[in-house]
């Protein structure tokens, strides 16, 4: 089957920690993103990428790191310097390269709790 | 003003009836927009894109009015399964960003 994953579903980690959130979709999407939801808010864009080796910052980047090494995989890292980590995370991937339908995917998403 | 506004809700409903949504977007170079669906805990599914002359699929039609920027989705005979968050989302032609409302949240009531 085709689609997205993430793991893991649920995360506890202490204050000051860092930690690295997995995407992997087999989609063959060129375009990928990630995305966090608190309550009550909308989605809101962290960091994407239109291809391999090439990320952009989104409207939250502060705190966040990313990496781009393979088509199928964009993890997320949250640092210790992202001031309100605990929220729901979602990757998405689209087809990407200015395509008129830029339908995106989601995958499942990670529930981060810092402690 | 933000970019996509939606109202929150709760909308309860009961089965069988009519309901609609209206959705503003302040940005008038957006030229894609998408209704997807979000149920509790779990992540977002698009549920339609929509066209400039509207459009429909099954018990759901979508419509888009460029002049009021605004889009609408309709859920007729709504059934209990229909309840969960409907988000209005928007972007412009060839730019992979897409902007999402914060959503309305349906209840149907059997």
């Amino acid at each position: 089957d085709g689609g997205i994953t993430q793991s893991p579903k649920y995360l506890f980690r202490k204050e000051g920690q860092n930690v690295t959130l997995s995407c992997e979709q087999n989609l063959n999407h060129d375009a990928m993103y990630w995305y966090r939801q608190d309550p009550g808010q909308g989605l809101r864009l962290i960091y994407y990428s239109q291809i391999v080796n090439d990320f952009q910052k989104g409207d939250i980047a502060e705190g966040y790191s990313v990496s781009r090494e393979k088509k199928e995989s964009f993890p997320l890292t949250v640092t210790s310097a992202q001031k309100n980590p605990t929220a729901f995370y979602l990757c998405a991937s689209s087809i990407g390269q200015g395509r008129w339908n830029n339908e995106q995917f989601f995958g499942p998403g990670t529930r981060l709790t810092v402690l | 003003r933000k970019e996509v506004e939606q109202d929150p809700g709760p909308f309860n409903v009961p089965e069988g009836a009519t309901v609609a949504f209206n959705c503003t977007y302040s940005n008038s170079a957006s030229q894609s927009f998408f209704w997807y669906r979000q149920d509790c805990r779990k992540e977002p599914k698009l549920l339609m894109s929509v066209y400039s002359s509207g459009n429909e699929d099954g018990r759901f039609t979508a419509q888009l009015n460029r002049a009021s920027q605004y889009i609408s989705l309709l859920i007729r005979d709504s059934k209990l399964s229909d309840s969960a968050t409907y988000l209005c989302v928007v972007s412009n032609f060839g730019n992979e960003k897409l902007t999402f409302g914060t959503g309305t949240r349906l209840t149907i009531i059997p």
